[in-house]
């Protein structure tokens, strides 16, 4: 257990539709990171948030977004939902955000799927 | 442009015998190597990490990777495989961005047969 937390584990949906994922990093920790992995993309960043502040940003779609509030929990939300986005989320975190030899601790991951 | 790549989609090794994970990468700066282990319906747990310094770095669960600056390979090793170590294993890289985006090989199947 990495002590990364994700909810929900699993998420079934409609096309259009509008989701919101969360995770909560380990104690001490200040920065969040979401990744998405699929089959034909692979493991791909998305966004990185340090502290409550955007830090870093990936391959993320305009119909996504994600922020990360006062008490360091942080949420993705993916709005008009496509086929395509059905995939696994992952988020992680570490003690920082200012270096590249951080250690990521990965969470369980969510599974979405888009009807 | 940056990228981490992993040739072998499986490898298969029995139980016992020595296995290797073979990972290439190409950053900017110094680079920054990490080894992820996934098993099913799991996600990502942390190996090992090359920062600098010793080019062999050891890791949890027995593994070892080795840092080869010439060849830009960090390939990870075990001296002797199990039926457990079998699951998907995923090299990623940083070039001293320094945010930690952080960018993943495909991916290899690690099958171990008893």
């Amino acid at each position: 257990d990495s002590g990364v937390t994700q909810t929900p584990k699993h998420l079934i949906t409609a096309t259009g539709q509008r989701v919101t994922l969360r995770c909560s990093p380990r104690s001490g920790d200040l920065s969040v990171y979401w990744y998405q992995q699929s089959l034909d993309q692979g493991l791909q960043f998305l966004i990185q948030y340090y502290n409550g502040e955007e830090r870093a940003k990936g391959n993320i779609l305009e119909r996504f977004s994600a922020q990360q509030f006062p008490d360091l929990h942080s949420e993705l939300n993916l709005s008009s939902l496509e086929l395509g986005d059905s995939a696994l989320y992952f988020c992680a975190s570490s003690v920082g955000g200012r270096q590249s030899t951080d250690t990521q601790y990965f969470g369980p991951g969510t599974r979405l799927t888009v009807l | 442009a940056q990228s981490v790549a992993q040739p072998e989609d499986q490898v298969n090794v029995a139980e016992g015998n020595p296995l290797t994970v073979k990972c290439t990468y190409s950053v900017s700066g110094n680079p920054y190597l990490f080894w992820y282990v996934q098993y099913p319906n799991r996600g990502l747990q942390f190996l090992l990490k090359y920062i600098t310094g010793d080019n062999l770095v050891k890791g949890s669960y027995g593994f070892e990777a080795e840092f080869n600056k010439s060849q830009t390979s960090f390939h990870l090793k075990k001296p002797s495989a199990l039926v457990s170590d079998s699951a998907l294993y995923f090299c990623a890289g940083d070039g001293s961005s320094n945010t930690g985006k952080l960018i993943f090989g495909q991916g290899t199947t690690l099958q171990v047969k008893p």
